[in-house]
């Protein structure tokens, strides 16, 4: 099984800063087609995960580019620019290159 | 707008069975691959079971190989989850979402005790 490592495990920043989060794989996340399926998702309090970025880069419908994503084969990182108050929660990477499918840990992000 | 609606959670006792329901709606579901994942209560997340378009192919994690069958009907924009020998880890909110978690439902509470 591929294993996500997801650090830090817990954030806390005050608005207007910025933060990364690093995602590693224990596989290269490269598909037969060429794509990596990395995605991001947020868990904001009590709702359910919405995903921010997919394919290690790409913006999901309606993510403001405050967000951005990084990476190759084994090593992803999650970057918010000028973070808001509406941006805590917990961040997950998450893998759909290979069954079983997986998700790290989480990386919890408070505001300061 | 893209709408996933569980439904079919609850309270049950271990070793006992329950089917999950997710109503899709918003886009074209025979198009896309499903799946579930669920969470138990204060945990991350965790891939239960992921089903091709036209439903031939079907994948599980070992957690649930074997107890859960994930299913759909195209023409009803389904997805379900049928849970058989219940256990108390099982206990979780349970989400449907779609192909490379690209839209998630509100999820739906299941919980496994006597």
């Amino acid at each position: 099984d591929v294993v996500m490592t997801q650090t830090p495990p817990s954030l806390s920043v005050a608005i207007g800063q910025s933060v990364s989060i690093s995602c590693k794989s224990s596989q290269s996340l490269v598909y037969s087609d060429g794509k990596t399926y990395l995605h991001w998702l947020l868990q904001s309090p009590g709702r359910s995960p919405k995903r921010l970025i997919y394919q290690v880069s790409n913006l999901g419908s309606g993510v403001p580019d405050r967000f951005s994503g990084t990476g190759s084969q084994k090593d992803f990182t999650l970057k918010i620019s000028r973070v808001e108050a509406e941006d805590l929660g917990v961040y997950y990477c998450a893998q759909t290159t290979h069954f079983p499918l997986t998700f790290g840990s989480g990386t919890k992000l408070e505001i300061k | 707008e893209v709408q996933l609606v569980e439904s079919g959670g609850g309270l049950v006792q271990p070793g006992r069975s329950l089917k999950l329901s997710c109503a899709a709606s918003g886009f074209t579901f025979s198009n896309y691959y499903m799946a579930w994942v669920r969470q138990a209560p204060k945990k991350g997340l965790e891939w239960v079971a992921t089903i091709s378009t036209s439903g031939s192919r079907t994948y599980y994690p070992d957690s649930v190989k074997g107890r859960f069958t994930i299913s759909r009907d195209n023409a009803k924009s389904s997805l379900y989850l049928q849970m058989n020998s219940l256990k108390s880890e099982d206990t979780a909110t349970y989400y449907c979402a779609r192909r490379n978690w690209e839209d998630w439902g509100q999820g739906v509470m299941v919980t496994v005790s006597s």
